[in-house]
C-alpha cells in the first residue's frame, strides 16, 4: 500500500527564512511525487510535481529515493507563501493520488 | 473556462437523512475522483471514474455511499442514513486523460450531520 506522511502539521517562520516541509512515502514501486498547495479560502492546486524539476514560487522538491522522501524548500520565505501544503503520491498502477494529512505553513512579517 | 464546480457549497442534514452532492468537472475532462477530507487531515480517496464507469471504488468507507456519472460528466455522491462521523469537506477532481497526474479540484462541499 502507498502511503505518505508530512510529519509536521504546522511551521512557523519569518519572511526571508529558509522553508523546508518534509515529505517521506512508502511505496514499492516507481512513483509520481507531487506538491499541491491551498490558500486561504482557495481550492486545492498542484504547486508542483518531481518529474517536471521545476521551480514554482521559488519552491523546489527533489525526489530522494534512498531516503523516501519528497522534501519542499525554499531559500527565502515570503508572507504570501502562507498556506496549507500537501505532498502526494501517484502510483503507476491507479495514478489515484494518495495524500498526506498537510502542513499549516505561516510566514510573519 | 470554469473549473471544477461543486454544489451545494454547505449542506447541513439531520442524521439519518439521504444527501447527494454535485460534481460538475472541467469540460472533457475524463477522469474524476471524489475524496472527503475531515477536519486537519488530507483528503482520502473515496471513488475514481474514468468516463462512465467506477474504476475503483475501493476508497468508499461502506455500502451507504454511492457515487454515479450517467454520461461521463457531472458525477452525484449519495449517502443514506447519513451518520455524525460523515461530516467532512467532500472534494471532487478531475483530469483531462487517464494517468493524466494533475488534478483539478472543486471548492468542495462542506456536509454537517447535525
Amino acid at each position: 500500500a502507498q502511503r505518505v506522511t508530512q510529519p509536521e502539521k504546522l511551521l512557523s517562520v519569518f519572511k526571508g527564512a529558509p522553508v523546508e516541509l518534509k515529505c517521506n512515502y512508502s511505496y514499492s514501486g516507481s512513483p509520481e511525487l507531487f506538491w499541491y498547495v491551498q490558500y486561504s479560502r482557495q481550492r486545492l492546486q498542484l504547486l508542483l510535481r518531481h518529474i517536471s524539476r521545476e521551480s514554482i514560487k521559488g519552491f523546489t522538491a527533489d525526489l530522494n529515493k534512498g531516503e523516501t522522501s519528497f522534501h519542499l524548500k525554499k531559500p527565502f520565505a515570503q508572507e504570501e507563501d502562507s498556506a496549507m501544503y500537501y505532498c502526494a503520491l501517484s502510483s503507476g498502477g491507479s495514478y489515484i493520488p494518495t495524500f498526506g494529512r498537510g502542513t499549516s505553513l505561516i510566514v510573519h512579517p | 473556462g470554469a473549473g471544477v464546480s461543486q454544489t451545494p457549497s454547505n449542506k447541513v442534514t439531520e442524521k439519518g437523512k439521504y444527501v447527494e452532492l454535485r460534481c460538475d468537472p472541467i469540460s472533457g475532462h475524463t477522469a474524476l475522483y471524489w475524496y472527503r477530507q475531515s477536519l486537519g487531515q488530507g483528503p482520502e480517496f473515496l471513488i475514481y471514474f474514468q468516463g462512465t464507469g467506477a474504476a475503483d471504488d475501493s476508497g468508499l468507507p461502506n455500502d451507504r455511499f454511492f457515487a454515479v456519472r450517467p454520461e461521463g460528466s457531472v458525477s452525484t455522491l449519495k449517502i443514506q442514513r447519513t451518520e455524525r462521523g460523515d461530516s467532512a469537506v467532500y472534494l471532487c477532481a478531475s483530469s483531462l486523460k487517464p494517468r493524466d497526474t494533475e488534478a483539478f479540484f472543486g471548492q468542495g462541499t462542506r456536509l454537517t450531520v447535525v
